[in-house]
């Protein structure tokens, strides 16, 4: 059982490039979440999927787009990278979004946009 | 604004009792989280509290005051594998979770 896998595990990214960092869960989850973790603050939400076929913005969605074609899925896009999106990504998923449900968390994909 | 607040660092001893405090204003409340995430690694799941009192697993406590706006996590007989950030989480009205910076615990032999 893999849980929650994510790619790449780390990247280097010109500026101006898209990129689409890739996130699945086999634990067929309903909600999935995608957070910034930069040193000092605390994970801030980009994006979020209650359910396949939704999608919602989070506290910081602007440069990142988000798609949930199917429940296992949940892919981030940088459309033009700038160097304050440097960060290290989490993917999350639960089985739903209240309630006593727990995030689990993917190992996270390190960003450098220089 | 929505606001966690935990301490940055704290240093305890191999054996001892550490409790880490955290304290929130959040647009509505429906859960308090901790989290524990080691260097490099990402983060797990600890402990959830909804109602206020004491939650024991184990090593590990949580306890939750709503009217305070206050919780802490109670760490004992700790162990040098117990050196991690431990981050605080609540979910709001909107069923999103707002996420202290976290609290980096050091362990000393």
């Amino acid at each position: 059982i893999a849980g929650i896998t994510q790619a790449p595990t780390s990247q280097i990214l010109a500026a101006g490039r898209r990129m689409t960092l890739r996130c699945t869960q086999d634990m067929r989850h309903n909600a999935m979440y995608w957070y910034r973790q930069d040193l000092g603050l605390g994970l801030r939400l980009i994006h979020y999927s209650n359910t396949a076929g939704t999608t919602g913005k989070g506290e910081v969605p602007d440069g990142y787009s988000v798609s949930r074609a199917n429940t296992d899925d949940f892919p981030l896009t940088l459309a033009s990278a700038v160097p304050s999106q440097t960060s290290v990504y989490f993917c999350a998923s639960s089985p739903g979004a209240g309630g006593n449900n727990e995030q689990f968390f993917g190992p996270g994909t390190r960003l450098t946009v220089l | 604004g929505q606001n966690i607040d935990q301490p940055t660092e704290m240093t305890a001893t191999e054996g001892a009792i550490v409790q880490i405090n955290c304290t929130y204003q959040t647009s509505g409340f429906n859960g308090l989280f901790w989290y524990q995430q080691h260097a490099g690694e990402a983060p797990t799941f600890l402990s959830y509290n909804v109602l206020d009192g004491l939650e024991e697993k184990g090593r590990f406590s949580s306890f939750l005051s709503r009217s305070k706006g206050y919780s802490y996590l109670l760490l004992k007989e700790l162990q040098m594998k117990d050196s991690a950030s431990y981050l605080c989480a609540v979910r709001d009205s909107n069923y999103q979770l707002i996420w202290g910076a976290g609290t980096k615990l050091i362990i000393k032999p």
